[in-house]
């Protein structure tokens, strides 16, 4: 069974701050697949990035960046310098590549509710 | 309209009452997912269809209905529904298998109160 734990349920910051979001996982898998998404007050989830199991690169891509550790199995985001608008709930989810029908069941976290406070 | 639709995006409904939520997609992906999103729970997957055909029934009680007419729609019809079905129903959409596996594009959700 897989399983996405965000020990942090909640984060604030000031902004400018750099702000580092958890995620540890567990899966019986060895091909899996690892994502996380950006919940706005708005209410849609916005894809933010995902990595397979096989490609242990970090990734960079503007303020953001993800570091991938299977050793740990842990996928970390990282927010740099954080703005006001980077304020909402972040999930982690893990899905295996089972294809069951054509499709994939995720499993996610319980999400970490960041708050920059200007 | 662009991406993933929903509506309405609030809802509230008594429980003997029969309502529907609404999804749309125009993206031309062809898997469509239903999520609840309950506050003091992770999120849920609920159903999920693939070429219109339903691929997984993640254990949802029968007061939920699901229904796919097409690839683009996707149609949640409630009743006799309990109070602790109010939550945000999410619904997403991907292409299966594609270039960008998993990746999923949510539409804003029908906040739901079940009085």
């Amino acid at each position: 069974a897989q399983k996405v734990t965000q020990a942090q349920t909640e984060i604030s910051v000031v902004e400018k701050e750099d702000v580092t979001l958890d995620c540890v996982y567990e899966t019986r898998d060895t091909t899996y697949y690892l994502f996380w998404y950006k919940q706005p007050p708005s209410g849609e989830l916005v894809f933010l990035i995902r990595r397979n199991s096989f490609d242990e690169q970090n990734e960079i891509s503007g303020r953001y960046s993800w570091n991938f550790q299977k050793s740990t199995s842990s996928f970390n985001f990282t927010i740099t310098a954080s703005q006001v608008v980077d304020s909402a709930v972040y999930f982690c989810a893990l899905s295996e590549a089972i294809l069951s029908g054509g499709s994939y069941i995720p499993t996610f976290g319980r999400g970490t509710s960041l708050i920059v406070h200007p | 309209e662009t991406g993933v639709t929903q509506t309405p995006r609030h809802l509230v409904m008594g429980m003997t009452n029969k309502k529907s939520l609404k999804c749309e997609q125009h993206l031309g992906h062809n898997a469509m997912y239903w999520y609840k999103q309950s506050a003091k729970k992770p999120l849920e997957l609920m159903f999920v269809y693939n070429f219109k055909e339903q691929t997984e029934n993640n254990s949802v009680p029968s007061r939920f209905s699901p229904e796919c007419p097409n690839s683009s729609h996707l149609f949640l019809h409630l009743h006799t529904l309990q109070p602790e079905d109010s939550a945000l129903y999410l619904c997403a959409s991907s292409q299966e298998p594609g270039e960008n596996y998993n990746e999923q594009f949510f539409g804003p959700g029908t906040r739901l109160t079940v009085l």
